[in-house]
């Protein structure tokens, strides 16, 4: 059965350091890969996205993810992190099975300290 | 263009009772999927509607279940409440259509309907 796999609950890093979260997915076929975030109070929203290409995706506010076939892999990097980057961040493999369904990790939370 | 709408944003029922949610969509999206989030869970795929039709189904009991009107609007009920349900419900909706590479099942999201069972 396809899972995506967020091996980190949360993750604490300091303001001005650099990021990376990791994402493992299970999937037989070509994935589509996502990274969301929900930052507190707000609904979750698109950081970026992988279909075919380049496997190094660019996204919005300066994060950007490599895709990695032979290791399953979709970690989300940032070279310095700002405050406000704290917020939940969720991959996601979307699949098509009669429609386009996408599943999503059980999340990373991730704490800056200043 | 108006976002994904949820309601209601907030509600407590009781256990036994049953609970409706609404989730209007973009303008012109056709799909519209249903997720419910808890702490520790992630987001656990509901189910997914395409012009009125459901295509996709999780892992989830009856008591769930939704349907989509010709709008594209969506409702999903939850029967016979059990305190386990307490959870964000989020609806995302999208074009839905099969092509990929044009982002067309891109997911945008609505802010949830806090459910909580007592």
């Amino acid at each position: 059965a396809q899972s995506v796999t967020q091996p980190d609950i949360h993750i604490t890093v300091s303001e001005g350091a650099s990021l990376e979260l990791r994402c493992n997915y299970s999937y037989g076929a070509t994935p589509y890969l996502f990274w969301y975030v929900q930052s507190p109070g707000q609904g979750l929203q698109l950081l970026l996205k992988y279909f075919s290409g380049d496997t190094l995706v660019q996204g919005i506010k300066g994060f950007e993810a490599e895709f990695k076939r032979s290791q399953s892999s979709f970690n989300l990097r940032k070279p310095s992190v700002h405050w406000s980057d704290a917020a939940e961040y969720f991959c996601a493999v979307g699949l098509y099975t009669g429609g386009f369904k996408t599943i999503f990790g059980a999340g990373t939370r991730l704490f800056v300290k200043a | 263009k108006a976002g994904v709408t949820q309601t209601p944003r907030y509600l407590i029922k009781t256990r036994g009772q049953q609970v409706t949610l609404s989730c209007s969509p973009i303008s012109g999206h056709r799909s519209v999927s249903w997720y419910q989030q808890t702490p520790g869970q992630g987001l656990q795929f509901l189910f997914e509607y395409f012009s009125e039709t459901q295509r996709n189904k999780g892992n989830f009991p009856g008591r769930f279940s939704g349907r989509q009107f010709s709008n594209s609007r969506s409702e999903m009920n939850v029967s016979t409440l059990e305190l386990g349900d307490s959870a964000l419900y989020l609806c995302a909706s999208s074009l839905g259509l099969d092509r990929v590479a044009s982002g067309a099942n891109v997911l945008t999201f609505g802010a949830g309907s806090r459910l909580t069972v007592l």
